[in-house]
Order: C-alpha cells, then sequence, then structure tokens
C-alpha cells in the first residue's frame, strides 16, 4: 500500500533559526504531494503542492520544500522560524484519483 | 477562490441523540466531497467519499447506519452523526474537489463534536 512518513513526529527550534520537517512517500512514480497547516482547533492550510512542474516548491509564509525523486522526499523547510510557525504539519501525498494519504503529522514548537 | 465552509464549527449534543454537520464549496462546484475524522494529536482519517446524486463510498470499518452522507447537490454534502455516543465525539472535516481536478482538495475548517 502507498505511504507517506513524516521522520519526525515533534521538532522543536528557535525563533529565527532553520525548520527542517522531512518527509518519504513509498512509491517510486511521481505523486502530486502537498504540505498542509493546521493550528489547534482548525482546518487545514494548504502551504505548498507539488505537480510535476519545477522541483523547488515556494509557498506562503517562507516555506518551501524540495521534490528529490531518487530520495522520494519531498522534505520542508524554512529559513527563519517565527513564533507564528508553531502548529501541526502535514505532508500529503496523492496518487492520481486515488485518496489522499496523510504522514501522521509533525509537531513544530518555536522557542523564543 | 476554492472555499469549504462546514456548520456548525462546534456542536455539543447528548448521547443517543442525532447531529448534521454540512459542508458547503462557496465558489465552486464540487463534485466530489470527503469527510474526515481526526482524534486529538492524531492525524486524518479518511471516512468517506461522497459523489454529488450517487451513494457514499465508506472506508472499511466506518459504519455506514451510523455516519449518514448526502451529497445532494454539487455544493453541499452533509454528514449525520445517528444516536450519537461519547465515543463519537472528535473533529470532523470535510474537503471538496472540483470538476477537473485530479488531485488537489480544498480543505473546511472542521467542526468540533462533544457527545456528552
Amino acid at each position: 500500500a502507498q505511504s507517506v512518513t513524516q521522520l519526525d513526529s515533534h521538532v522543536s527550534v528557535s525563533e529565527g533559526t532553520p525548520v527542517l520537517l522531512r518527509c518519504n512517500y513509498s512509491s517510486s512514480y511521481s505523486p502530486s504531494l502537498f504540505w498542509y497547516v493546521q493550528h489547534p482547533n482548525k482546518g487545514l492550510q494548504l502551504l505548498l503542492k507539488y505537480t510535476s512542474a519545477a522541483t523547488l516548491v515556494k509557498g506562503i509564509n517562507g516555506f518551501e520544500a524540495e521534490f528529490k525523486k531518487s530520495e522520494t522526499s519531498f522534505h520542508l523547510t524554512k529559513p527563519s522560524a517565527h513564533m507564528s510557525d508553531a502548529a501541526e504539519y502535514f505532508c500529503v501525498v496523492s496518487w492520481g484519483n486515488t485518496p489522499l494519504v496523510f504522514g501522521k503529522g509533525t509537531r513544530l514548537s518555536v522557542i523564543a | 477562490g476554492a472555499v469549504v465552509s462546514q456548520h456548525p464549527s462546534w456542536v455539543i449534543c447528548k448521547s443517543g441523540t442525532s447531529v448534521k454537520i454540512e459542508c458547503r464549496s462557496l465558489d465552486f462546484q464540487a463534485t466530489t466531497m470527503f469527510w474526515y475524522r481526526q482524534f486529538p494529536k492524531q492525524s486524518l482519517m479518511l471516512m468517506a467519499t461522497s459523489n454529488e446524486g450517487s451513494k457514499a463510498t465508506y472506508e472499511q470499518g466506518v459504519e455506514k447506519d451510523k455516519f449518514l452522507i448526502n451529497h445532494a447537490s454539487l455544493t453541499l454534502s452533509t454528514l449525520t452523526v445517528t444516536s450519537a455516543h461519547p465515543e463519537d465525539s472528535s473533529f470532523y472535516i470535510c474537503s471538496a474537489k472540483g470538476q477537473g481536478d485530479s488531485y488537489e482538495q480544498y480543505f473546511g475548517p472542521g467542526t468540533r463534536l462533544t457527545v456528552t
């Protein structure tokens, strides 16, 4: 079965330092890839998506992600964390018309 | 564009009663809508997929008689939790996919259900 693995359940960074949230997926052929952010008791907000165009994808709020086919990875990065970035982040993958496959989520904490 | 709303945003009901949650696509026609359930500190779990005008397809382990889904129009899907019990308390999120969208779903803000 197709799967998505978010390698860290919790990441803690200091404000102003870089953020790296890791995501790997199981299939060898190119899916569509998404990163969503969820603040407490809120729905999901799309940060960015990859759909077979440029491998480096820029999203909102300074986030970006790079699709690496050889590594089946789609890690999310941000150069400088802000307190407002503290939230839950989900890596989500779609293979054609099949249902979305969600990672288990990574909780990002930002320390002042 | 591509806004999805849910109503209510939160609801408290007594055990044994039924509660209906609405999911609306505000600025596009949603041929397919999805219902997810999310437990605290966990990821989203797909409950069912509904296509306008046809019966919903439920994921394994989801009781179709308990979670009634109706997708009566291209902009509205409803989830009714029948004979609710405290274990049904959860965060329910819907999403919608438009015509021609093969991969992207637009998510609603979620509904917090608490059954007392």
